[in-house]
């Protein structure tokens, strides 16, 4: 089955320091790959996306993730974070079988702390 | 506004009852799922449908239920069978559900057995 790794549980910066949150998935085929946030006592909201093309992706937000295929990675970057940016993040990977894309896989999440 | 609602926001069960959340959408989705939220464990999947009147297990379905009488509305019932219910329910969907184009997530149910 497919597993969706963030091996940061918990990362504390100070403002305007830069920012990269690892994932790391397990499925060897054709992905498609998301970053989400959850802001303290919101929903959760999708920050980016990447389905084909240009492996560097830009989201909201100043976010940016980049996919790197032979390392089944999608990592999260900020160049400087923002007190606003304390919330958790989720990275999610959906599996595209038959042409058909699976429900999505979430990692354990990654709570970001920016201290002022 | 387009959303997804859930309700009730919190929900408190003694040991023994069963449950019903309930996951409305006006978003016109073809697809809704139910994932389960703890704490350093991420979003785990509970149940899923793609199309009215069907519905698949998930990761963790053992001790819940579902129905998917109406494209807007997919209940979830947390039943006396799930040894450790306590915890954040999200409900979501999407409006591809053979290529995800990523969910609309409703700002959950917060449960707790007392």
């Amino acid at each position: 089955a497919q597993s969706v790794s963030q091996h940061n549980h918990h990362v504390i910066l100070s403002e305007a320091a830069s920012l990269e949150l690892g994932c790391n998935y397990s499925y060897g085929g054709t992905v498609n790959l998301f970053w989400y946030v959850q802001y303290p006592g919101q929903h959760l909201q999708l920050l980016l996306k990447y389905f084909s093309g240009d492996p560097l992706v830009k989201g909201i937000k100043g976010f940016e993730a980049e996919f790197i295929k032979s390392k089944f990675s999608f990592n999260l970057r900020k160049p400087s974070v923002q007190w606003s940016d304390t919330a958790e993040y989720f990275c999610a990977v959906s599996e595209i079988s038959s042409g058909s894309a699976r429900q999505l896989t979430f990692g354990s999440g990654t709570q970001l702390t920016v201290l002022p | 506004d387009g959303g997804i609602t859930q309700s009730p926001k919190y929900l408190f069960r003694k040991e023994g009852q069963n449950v019903t959340l309930s996951c409305e959408q006006n978003l016109n989705h073809d697809a809704m799922y139910w994932y389960r939220q703890d704490p350093g464990q991420g979003l785990r999947l509970i149940y899923y449908s793609q199309i009215v009147n069907d519905f698949q297990k998930g990761d963790i379905a053992e001790g819940y239920s579902v129905s998917r009488e109406k494209k807007e509305s997919f209940p979830l019932t947390v039943t006396s069978a799930q040894k450790n219910p306590t915890a954040f329910y999200l409900c979501a969907s999407s409006n591809q559900p053979g290529r995800v184009f990523g969910y609309t997530f409703g700002s959950g149910t917060r449960l707790t057995v007392v």
